[in-house]
């Protein structure tokens, strides 16, 4: 069973573009909310991170929308450069006993264009 | 700071063979996670510990997968026999302790091939 459905697996947007990539979960214990950059041989790195009380997150150019209701979440990367090019991972936890486990989305690789 | 740090970092080994992955976390992190990532897909957790206490393993595949952490720092994974679907990016991560959902750094990684 998929806990987290990550959507598109792959994205091709032109520099200055804005980057959506989408994420739906199942369990409404998850409380938790991250998402994961990755560049080749490298290990997944923190982006940015929203907990289910507020609707939205803004840390530069990222944003994290949250929808509690539809039990969605979406990363949206404004002009995107060429440097953002790398896998994108949606997660989500609960934090409870065993707290912080992350299931992650099977990721979205994002190719920036110049 | 420095980061998680594993290793080796590519290692190629035919099936039925064995294999041992070491990490050690970011200093002063107790809580120490081994995920795998098959390619193309997320990462999934294997085994969680706090200090070198098992907190869940429950998604370990026990028949062929050992881990531990001696003195609650540097942890090893081994697979005893490996099987050609082990083949995957085996990743540590790390942080402060089980609330700390913010610290949570992963190291690079071991790519594990199994022919």
């Amino acid at each position: 069973q998929q806990q987290v459905k990550q959507s598109p697996q792959s994205l091709i947007v032109q520099k200055g573009g804005i980057s959506i990539i989408n994420c739906a979960y199942e369990n409404t214990a998850f409380d938790y909310f991250p998402w994961y950059q990755q560049f080749p041989g490298k290990g997944p790195a923190l982006l940015i991170a929203i907990r289910p009380d507020v609707s939205e997150k803004k840390e530069g150019r990222f944003t994290i929308s949250f929808n509690k209701s539809a039990k969605q979440f979406s990363l949206h990367i404004m002009d995107s450069q060429p440097g953002d090019s790398a896998t994108y991972f949606c997660a989500a936890s609960t934090s409870g006993a065993g707290s912080y486990q992350l299931t992650f989305g099977k990721g979205t690789k994002l190719s920036v264009i110049p | 700071e420095a980061g998680v740090a594993q290793s080796p970092r590519y290692k190629i080994i035919e099936k039925r063979q064995s294999v041992a992955f070491w990490c050690n976390p970011i200093s002063g992190h107790a809580t120490l996670y081994w995920y795998q990532q098959i390619l193309g897909q997320g990462p999934k957790l294997l085994i969680q510990f706090q200090n070198n206490g098992v907190v869940d393993d429950s998604q370990l595949p026990k028949d062929r997968f050992s881990a531990e952490r001696l003195k609650g720092v540097d942890s090893t994974l081994k697979i005893q026999p490996a099987k050609l679907e082990d083949s995957a990016v085996y990743l540590c991560a790390s942080s402060l302790d089980l609330g700390q959902g913010y610290g949570y750094t992963f190291g690079s990684g071991t790519r594990l091939t199994v022919v």
